[in-house]
């Protein structure tokens, strides 16, 4: 079925520098591109999205960009912090008949080490 | 309030035996979504009610059921549950309107089954 690669599925990085997290889908007719952030014994929450009529997006530290043409997405964090520690996940639309569904990504786990 | 709760959050069920699972959202959303989520794996749609109307993943049709008695609130539902369904389970709500929007995540149900 349509997946969702995303990687590296584990990422460690010193604080204060930039964490990259890469995705990549399959349907072409893929509109809509979540990111969502959890914490252990959290729900997933959305911290930043993108829609298919924008490549890039930013909000305080978070930047993702939009590469339609190559079907790639990806979320880069600025000037880490260790409370940016989480599993991230990436997910892409796909619509099916009338109806939207995500697909996600195996996630990233991201530890930020001050 | 943006809550989606589940309950219970800790499930333990034998093998052979029914599980039913919780969740419920207040922000009158029109979608109600399941997801099964494993270590190290996406999180995998299982079925979504739009409505009423409930659409179930082709791979896991004949695993799950669900019921959606008023809006508030929509169930999951294993007649018989195998050692391979013990995971993390998500319920998730969206107002999909006339175009895609995020989807509201409940802190999860783990099942374990022994």
């Amino acid at each position: 079925g349509e997946q969702v690669e995303q990687l590296p599925s584990i990422l460690r990085v010193q604080e204060g520098s930039s964490a990259s997290i890469n995705c990549s889908y399959e349907d072409s007719a893929s509109n809509y591109f979540p990111w969502y952030k959890q914490e252990p014994g959290e729900n997933p929450k959305l911290i930043i999205d993108i829609r298919s009529n924008m490549e890039r997006k930013q909000i305080q530290e978070l930047i993702v960009l939009l590469d339609k043409k190559a079907k790639r997405f990806s979320l880069h964090i600025t000037d880490t912090q260790p409370g940016d520690s989480a599993m991230y996940f990436c997910a892409a639309t796909l619509n099916q008949g009338g109806s939207a569904k995500l697909i996600f990504g195996e996630g990233t786990k991201l530890t930020v080490s001050s | 309030d943006t809550t989606v709760k589940q309950n219970p959050r800790y499930k333990l069920a034998r093998v052979g035996k029914p599980v039913n699972l919780i969740c419920s959202q207040t922000m009158n959303h029109d979608t109600m979504y399941w997801y099964q989520k494993k270590p190290n794996q996406a999180p995998k749609l299982l079925l979504f009610y739009y409505d009423k109307i409930l659409n179930r993943e082709a791979d896991t049709f004949e695993k799950f059921q669900s019921s959606r008695p008023n809006n508030s609130f929509c169930s999951l539902y294993i007649g018989s549950a195998g050692l391979e369904y013990s995971a993390m389970y998500l319920c998730a709500s969206s107002h999909r309107g006339t175009g895609y929007a995020e989807q509201f995540f409940g802190p999860g149900t783990r099942l374990t089954v022994l």
